[in-house]
């Protein structure tokens, strides 16, 4: 069935350090991917979407590019400050009626 | 605009109580999804209301249901607590046409069941 798998946290990093948070989903057809962004206390915020192949997603300097040949939806940043400190989720939906979330990946970044 | 709105934000029950949780969506907005977040298991999915209407539901006991009203405020309701059902729960609200994919989220309800 649909899934979505990213990776284990959680990551720590030094302010100015590149990232990359891998996920990988199983859809049927061609499903939207997106990139949330959940701050302690707070509901998960829309970080950026992609809804198709080779489409790149991007905000506030993190990029995520859809490949559909490999699955992959993966976060990157150039260079992470210490407020990016988050927990992470990739998500993808086929028909938008019902979406599948990754675990989420625990973000630290330190001075 | 305003966002996704839920109350109460935290909630003390006890193991065979039931509890109710709302949610007011985005104003326009006629989607309601409701998720489940616990530390172990991430996010996962309760049902979606379109229109008064459950459109979708997830894995979960009969013990969890909803309902959305009109003005597409929606609740949710959990019978027979269990110690395992404390967990944030998040609702989210989509619109229609080109933006129907992007869910927006509330803050969440923190439920506590001892």
């Amino acid at each position: 069935g649909d899934s979505v798998t990213q990776m284990e946290g959680p990551v720590t990093l030094s302010e100015e350090a590149f990232l990359t948070i891998n996920c990988t989903y199983t859809a049927t057809g061609y499903p939207s991917l997106f990139w949330y962004v959940q701050y302690p206390g707070e509901g998960l915020q829309l970080l950026l979407k992609a809804t198709k192949a080779d489409d790149k997603g991007s905000n506030k300097g993190f990029e995520a590019t859809y490949r559909k040949e490999t699955t992959s939806f993966h976060l990157e940043k150039g260079s992470v400050q210490v407020s990016d400190s988050a927990v992470y989720f990739c998500a993808h939906t086929n028909t938008g009626n019902q979406f599948y979330f990754g675990t989420g990946t625990s973000l630290t970044v330190i001075p | 605009k305003a966002g996704v709105t839920q109350t109460p934000r935290y909630l003390i029950k006890t193991r065979g109580q039931q509890v109710t949780l709302s949610c007011s969506p985005i104003s326009g907005h006629r989607s309601v999804s409701w998720y489940q977040q616990t530390p172990g298991q991430g996010l996962q999915f309760l049902f979606e209301y379109f229109s008064e209407t459950q459109r979708n539901k997830g894995n979960f006991p009969g013990r969890f249901s909803g309902r959305q009203f009109s003005n597409s405020r929606s609740e949710m309701n959990v019978s027979t607590l269990e110690l395992g059902d404390s967990a944030l729960y998040l609702c989210a609200s989509r619109g229609t046409g080109g933006a129907s994919h992007e869910q927006y989220f509330g803050p969440g309800t923190r439920l506590t069941v001892t």
